[in-house]
């Protein structure tokens, strides 16, 4: 089965880079989608496909991906983007099913 | 605007089923489809399965098999997500999203819309 991998916790001083890293073999012939969610709220969806964000979210996120790995970079972090973060992708091998990463929790300090 | 509505807290015994709801609005019903997620208390999010609602195709995850049926009324344009046989470790909060497909260079996908959450507490 898929795995998504992800370090557990990152923390940034408040205006610096930070950035998750999520590792899978999904990942060599997909995207990731990266979510946002911060306690007692549900997921959002901050960066979608090669290097996309939604509408409202801040341009202080941004995407990449190599290999198998792919990346949300915030650069300049705040203190509201403390939260956790997921990556998702679908397993393209065969069962079509989608896939979560272990989550990685972000404090800015 | 586009969202999930989805239906309030359960509270159930051990080995009994919840059906869990989730209403989309803003969009056509069967366009798109809809995962289900929970989140264990302390724990990261985890996918159950999807359905098309169009055609009520449905995948679900392999440790779910046999005990989660994703079903949709067209009509009132609802989808239900029901899981039997519980136990302590389905206390969850439960989220429907809507899944877009997009292309460049990859296939990939990715859940833009989530409902607020379905807190289901099993406990005896």
């Amino acid at each position: 089965s898929s795995e998504l991998t992800q370090d557990p916790a990152v923390s940034v001083a408040l205006g610096q880079t930070v950035r998750i890293t999520c590792q899978g073999d999904s990942l060599k012939n997909t995207y990731a989608s990266w979510y946002q969610q911060k306690p007692r709220q549900a997921p959002v969806l901050v960066m979608f496909g090669k290097d996309n964000r939604p509408s409202g979210i801040p341009d202080r996120f941004s995407g990449s991906s190599s290999g198998n790995t792919a990346s949300l970079t915030i650069t300049g972090a705040q203190a509201e983007d403390e939260a956790d973060y997921y990556c998702h992708s679908r397993d393209n091998s065969g069962n079509h099913l989608e896939v979560f990463g272990t989550g990685t929790k972000v404090t800015v300090l | 605007q586009v969202q999930l509505v989805q239906s309030g807290a359960e509270v159930r015994r051990p080995g009994a089923a919840v059906k869990v709801s989730c209403k989309p609005s803003g969009y056509t019903f069967t366009g798109y489809d809809l995962n289900w997620v929970r989140q264990a208390p302390g724990h990261g999010l985890e996918w159950m399965g999807r359905m098309d609602p169009y055609s009520g195709t449905t995948a679900y995850a392999q440790r779910f098999q046999g005990r989660v049926t994703m079903t949709r009324n067209t009509s009132i344009g609802t989808a239900y997500m029901e899981l039997s046989n519980l136990t302590s470790e389905d206390t969850a909060v439960y989220y429907c999203a809507r899944i877009i497909k997009g292309m460049y260079a990859y296939i990939y996908y990715y859940m833009d819309v989530w409902g607020k959450g379905t807190a289901v507490t099993v406990s005896s």
